[in-house]
């Protein structure tokens, strides 16, 4: 069975620093990965995929993760964090013929100090 | 272009109880599926529909059930409601031979 562990259920982080959202899963073949964000109140938007290809993928808002089979990792990275990006964050996991059926992490959110 | 909507945004309903909730998705987008958001967890898939089909269930008792109309629209129905299935629901689209999901808003079912 496919499962998603983000260890991290709060991280503070100040504005302008570099954050790194840690996102390990577990499935039997390659995987579809993919990073949501979702603010209070609100539905999930994508901010990046990984399907295939190059491992360190670029997404929307500044953000980028990084591909790592060998680790069953897939984390999330943005070099200069803003207010803005206070929200949560989910990584999910899903099969080449997903479809729709995402299995989602616990979630981390993200606190941004002044 | 409108994105998903879905309704209610907030439902409070009491155990036993049975509950409609409704999808539109994006214009264009065949598939829909349904996922239930317990407060402080990651989203749980429950259905998904394809061109007015069921494509997917997830691991959720038979209380649950969906469909999908003509227009691609869809319906989730929950019957004898339990304090347990307090949670946002979503539901999401996708364009056929896309990854992306597109979420709504969800609606906000409280069970008392």
């Amino acid at each position: 069975a496919q499962s998603v562990t983000q260890p991290d259920i709060h991280i503070t982080v100040s504005e302008g620093a570099s954050l790194e959202l840690r996102c390990n899963y577990s499935y039997g073949a390659t995987p579809y990965l993919f990073w949501y964000v979702q603010s209070p109140g609100q539905g999930l938007q994508l901010l990046l995929k990984y399907f295939s290809g190059d491992t360190l993928v670029q997404g929307i808002k500044g953000f980028e993760a990084e591909f790592k089979r060998s680790q069953s990792s897939f984390n999330l990275r943005k070099p200069s964090v803003h207010w803005s990006d206070a929200a949560e964050y989910f990584c999910a996991v899903g099969p080449n013929n997903a479809g729709n059926m995402l299995t989602f992490g616990g979630g981390t959110r993200l606190m941004v100090k002044p | 272009d409108a994105g998903v909507t879905q309704s209610p945004t907030h439902l409070i309903k009491t155990r036993g109880q049975q509950v409609t909730l409704r999808c539109s998705p994006i214009s264009g987008h065949k598939s829909v599926s349904w996922y239930q958001q317990v407060l402080g967890q990651g989203p749980q898939f429950i259905f998904q529909y394809y061109e007015k089909e069921e494509r997917g269930r997830g691991n959720f008792p038979d209380r649950f059930s969906a469909r999908q109309f003509p227009n691609y629209s869809s319906e989730l129905n929950v019957n004898a409601l339990l304090l347990g299935d307090s949670a946002l629901y979503l539901c999401a689209s996708r364009d056929r031979g896309e990854e992306k999901l597109f979420f709504g808003s969800g609606t906000q079912l409280s069970v008392l």
